[in-house]
């Protein structure tokens, strides 16, 4: 079975700090694919990022990046210079082949203050 | 570009009545999710199909049911309502091939409040 942790429920930043947020994931298959899902207050759940289980390059993009780390089973995700737009819940994702179903973190509530 | 259509957005049903949510995915994409949001929680997966075809089950009760129609739009029929059942409902999908291969995107969802 599938099953992502985010220990994280709930960080509260300044603006302009940077905000890490923590994800790890269990999965005994050998391709899998990682997500990261914003979902603002007004309820829909925006696409971030997406990670192959057998590329673990890092990147930026813009003020996202993340760190996959396939020996500990973390995915990772840091905020740049946050903005109060970027106050929603962050959703960890994980599934085990194209087309196959999203297993969801708890989610991790960030609140960035002006 | 063109984004995963959900109606209605929001609706208010009776207990014991039946509701139905329409998805009209992203075109070209050969795979349809519904997933189920209770308030607080993260998603989870209900159904999914995938060329018209059921491909997945989760957590969906037997008092639900979906379909996907031969123009790939899908519906979820739910029906003696419970109080229970007032969540967000997403309806998603994805493209198993290309690029954007198994990146699935999200609809903005239905509000179904029963009361």
């Amino acid at each position: 079975a599938q099953k992502v942790t985010q220990a994280q429920t709930e960080i509260s930043v300044v603006e302009k700090e940077d905000v890490t947020l923590d994800c790890v994931y269990e999965t005994r298959d050998t391709t899998y694919y990682l997500f990261w899902y914003k979902q603002p207050p007004s309820g829909e759940l925006v696409f971030l990022i997406r990670r192959n289980s057998f590329d673990e390059q890092n990147e930026i993009s813009g003020r996202y990046s993340w760190n996959f780390q396939k020996s500990t089973s973390s995915f990772n995700f840091t905020i740049t210079a946050s903005q109060v737009v970027d106050s929603a819940v962050y959703f960890c994702a994980l599934s085990s082949a194209a087309g196959n179903k999203l297993t969801f973190g708890g989610g991790t509530r960030v609140l960035v203050k002006p | 570009a063109a984004g995963v259509i959900q109606s209605p957005r929001h609706l208010i049903k009776e207990k014991r009545e039946t509701a139905t949510l329409k998805c009209y995915p992203i075109p070209r994409h050969d795979t349809v999710y519904w997933y189920q949001q209770g308030p607080g929680q993260d998603p989870q997966f209900l159904i999914s199909f995938y060329e018209k075809m059921q491909s997945d089950k989760g957590s969906i009760p037997d008092r639900f049911s979906a379909q996907q129609f031969s123009d790939y739009h899908s519906e979820l029929n739910m029906s003696s309502l419970e109080l229970g059942d007032s969540a967000l409902y997403f309806c998603a999908s994805s493209r198993r091939q290309g690029a954007t291969g198994n990146t699935i995107y999200f609809g903005e969802g239905s509000w179904l409040t029963v009361v």
